[in-house]
């Protein structure tokens, strides 16, 4: 069966300083990868999707991007947080391959506190 | 674009009633329809999804309906367990990599 890990769990970081969060999933073949952010009491914000290795849309322009340097790894970084970057980020998998829609499972998420 | 509302921010039942959570879509050309359950400091969870073509999908005391005409979609509980309490999203696209989710129904079960 198909798992995806996120890590780490949560992260308190300081303001300026760089980020680097990790999602890698198992047991499927070029899956179509998201990362998501969520604000409290809010719904998901899509902020990047890869279909493949080194292909990366960006949704919303901020101060973060991201990268997928192998297959079934993307990863999230910044070279400076802000505030303003706190929050839930949830990396998610879909089946790939132009199968249509699917759904998108997640990962456990990373709580990033900006102090 | 897309634009995804649910019509309670918080729902209260009791153990072992029906639980129905409501969700309404603003384009007409979206095509793919999912419920998530999200528990406190997890991700959120697959439940139940449908396609246009459809109008209604049973799953193991699961229900989604959807109504096209008003844009409308829920999903519907039986018996209700305090296991359910959690938080629930819908999210529909009409291009397949993007999905716009609502913002959320917090279930909360009285036992």
């Amino acid at each position: 069966s198909q798992t995806i890990h996120q890590w780490p769990a949560t992260l308190v970081q300081p303001v300026g300083s760089p980020l680097s969060l990790e999602c890698t999933v198992e047991g499927t073949s070029n899956p179509n990868l998201y990362w998501y952010r969520q604000a409290a009491g809010r719904g998901l914000q899509l902020l990047f999707y890869s279909v493949g290795i080194g292909q990366i849309s960006s949704e919303v322009p901020q101060n973060l991007s991201a990268s997928r340097p192998q297959d079934r790894q993307f990863i999230l970084s910044s070279k400076k947080l802000l505030l303003s970057d706190s929050g839930f980020y949830l990396c998610a998998w879909s089946v790939g391959q132009n199968t249509g829609n699917q759904p998108q499972h997640f990962g456990d998420g990373t709580r990033l506190s900006i102090l | 674009g897309e634009s995804v509302g649910l019509h309670l921010p918080t729902l209260s039942v009791q153990e072992g009633d029906n639980s129905i959570i409501n969700c309404a879509y603003s384009n007409s050309a979206s095509d793919y329809f999912i419920w998530y359950k999200q528990e406190s400091g997890k991700g959120p969870q697959f439940i139940i999804d449908i396609r246009s073509n459809m109008d209604k999908r049973q799953g193991q005391r699961v229900t989604v309906l959807l109504n096209k005409t008003v844009k409308h979609l829920s999903l519907q509980i039986a018996a209700t367990q305090p296991g359910d309490s959690a938080v629930y999203f819908c999210a529909v696209t009409y291009n397949f990599n993007k999905f716009y989710f609502g913002s959320g129904t917090k279930l909360n079960v009285k036992p």
